[in-house]
């Protein structure tokens, strides 16, 4: 059964500091990997999306990153801001071997400060 | 297109008394997913459907719980009983094909007192 790791739980960072999120899985046999992002209370809202084949993705201030066979990927936020705070979500979406659904992660709480 | 809509947004019903929730999927969209979103469990999946069939529903917690997608615009998961410890915020997602990502709802918050 895929596992989905995310490490820190909690990370509190001055605005304007550059930040990494950390994913971890056990099984490398995955379509895609998605980061998503969710403000209390909301639902999720999907920042970028990582196929198997990938090695990163690229939306603005975010960079995400993909190493399948080690079983990971960072969530790269440049210059941060407080409105970048919320909790950022990995998931990853098994193969067809692996159940064809998508397994997530406990999240990141990201806070920036002022 | 307006995305996953679900219904209602919140839900407040009494122990034992029958919830049904509701989805509808992007059109176009083969999958859908039912998941459950609680403080101390995560997002859990519970259910998955592939072309309005079910697929996956060894998540489904108990009897309790049951899912249905009679065609391709819509889907409901029903709770009968319901319990306290089955509040949480439960969203659904549709995705076109295994290539593409998912795309959640706004979710329904489920209170049972």
């Amino acid at each position: 059964k895929q596992e989905v790791t995310q490490i820190p739980a909690a990370l509190s960072v001055p605005e304007g500091e550059n930040l990494v999120l950390n994913c971890s899985f056990t099984d490398s046999a995955i379509y895609n990997l998605q980061w998503f992002r969710q403000d209390p209370g909301k639902g999720l809202t999907s920042l970028l999306l990582i196929q198997s084949s990938q090695r990163e993705q690229t939306s603005g201030r975010l960079n995400a990153s993909l190493d399948k066979s080690s079983g990971r990927s960072t969530l790269y936020i440049a210059a941060s801001q407080p409105g970048d705070s919320a909790t950022y979500l990995c998931a990853v979406r098994g193969s067809m071997y692996n159940n064809n659904d998508m397994r997530f992660g406990a999240g990141t709480r990201l806070t920036v400060k002022p | 297109d307006a995305g996953v809509i679900q219904s209602p947004r919140h839900e407040v019903t009494e122990m034992g008394q029958e919830v049904t929730l509701r989805c509808k999927p992007i059109s176009g969209h083969d999958y859908l997913f039912w998941y459950r979103q609680t403080m101390m469990r995560g997002l859990e999946l519970l259910i998955y459907f592939n072309n309005n069939v079910p697929i996956d529903d060894s998540g489904m917690p108990e009897d309790r719980f049951s899912a249905k997608m009679p065609n391709a615009s819509f889907s409901t998961l029903k709770i009968q009983p319901s319990e306290p410890r089955d509040s949480a915020v439960y969203f659904c997602a549709s995705s076109p094909t295994t290539r593409y990502g998912y795309t959640f709802g706004s979710g329904t918050r489920l209170t049972v007192v």
